[in-house]
């Protein structure tokens, strides 16, 4: 079945530790995008990707690092300077082609716990 | 720089009964428009999209939504709510690779 793995489900980190979240896709998708999701804030975007090797900032993307090796794998790394790292974490990806018409399509999501 | 307003943080709805969920945005040129479902704990699955032609969009699940380009709306409507249509529903707008969401609304259903 074709779709969009994160691991793990649920993350726990000590203040002051860097953390990374999985994501991978087997669709074929050219773009992969992270999002963060708070109660009542709807989704903000992190980083996002169009092509492998490329990657451009959304818009809070401060405290977080992103890599694109490989047109199927995404990981996001939550660094010791986010301020608020305790959130639920998505990813998600579309074909890219034709621009922003294309649906994403979402993975289960990270939900990450800084103790 | 575009944005979606959803006026309705939280709609109860009884089992049978109508539903419609408001959604309005700001963005310069016609929008993509999106309604995305997400059930606790879960990601988002697509109920339908809007980005040129008939006004009235159909989705999955029973879905539809129109978009009024003089009020600046794409609501979303189920004539029958079932108690399995219980979630969070975000409406989202498109630009340039990127999608901006709304706040949510959560719907409960009673029996």
């Amino acid at each position: 079945d074709g779709g969009i793995t994160q691991s793990p489900k649920y993350l726990f980190r000590k203040e002051g530790q860097n953390v990374t979240l999985s994501c991978e896709q087997n669709l074929n998708h050219d773009a992969m995008y992270w999002y963060r999701q708070d109660p009542g804030q709807g989704l903000r975007l992190i980083y996002y990707s169009q092509i492998v090797n490329d990657f451009q900032k959304g818009d809070i993307a401060e405290g977080y690092s992103v890599s694109r090796e490989k047109k199927e794998s995404f990981p996001l790394t939550v660094t010791s300077a986010q301020k608020n790292p305790t959130a639920f974490y998505l990813c998600a990806s579309s074909s890219g082609a034709g621009g922003s018409y294309n649906e994403q399509f979402f993975g289960p999501g990270t939900r990450l716990t800084v103790l | 720089a575009q944005s979606v307003t959803q006026p309705d943080i939280h709609i109860t709805v009884s089992e049978g009964a109508s539903l419609e969920l408001r959604c309005n945005y700001s963005y310069g040129a016609t929008p993509y428009l999106f309604w995305y479902v997400q059930s606790p704990g879960q990601g988002l699955q697509l109920l339908l999209k809007y980005f040129s032609g008939d006004t009235l969009v159909q989705g999955i699940k029973g879905f539809e939504a129109e978009f009024k380009r003089s009020q600046s709306s794409f609501n979303l409507r189920k004539p029958s709510v079932h108690w399995s249509d219980a979630a969070e529903y975000f409406c989202a707008v498109g630009n340039d690779y990127k999608l901006s969401f709304g706040a949510g609304t959560t719907v409960t259903v009673r029996a």
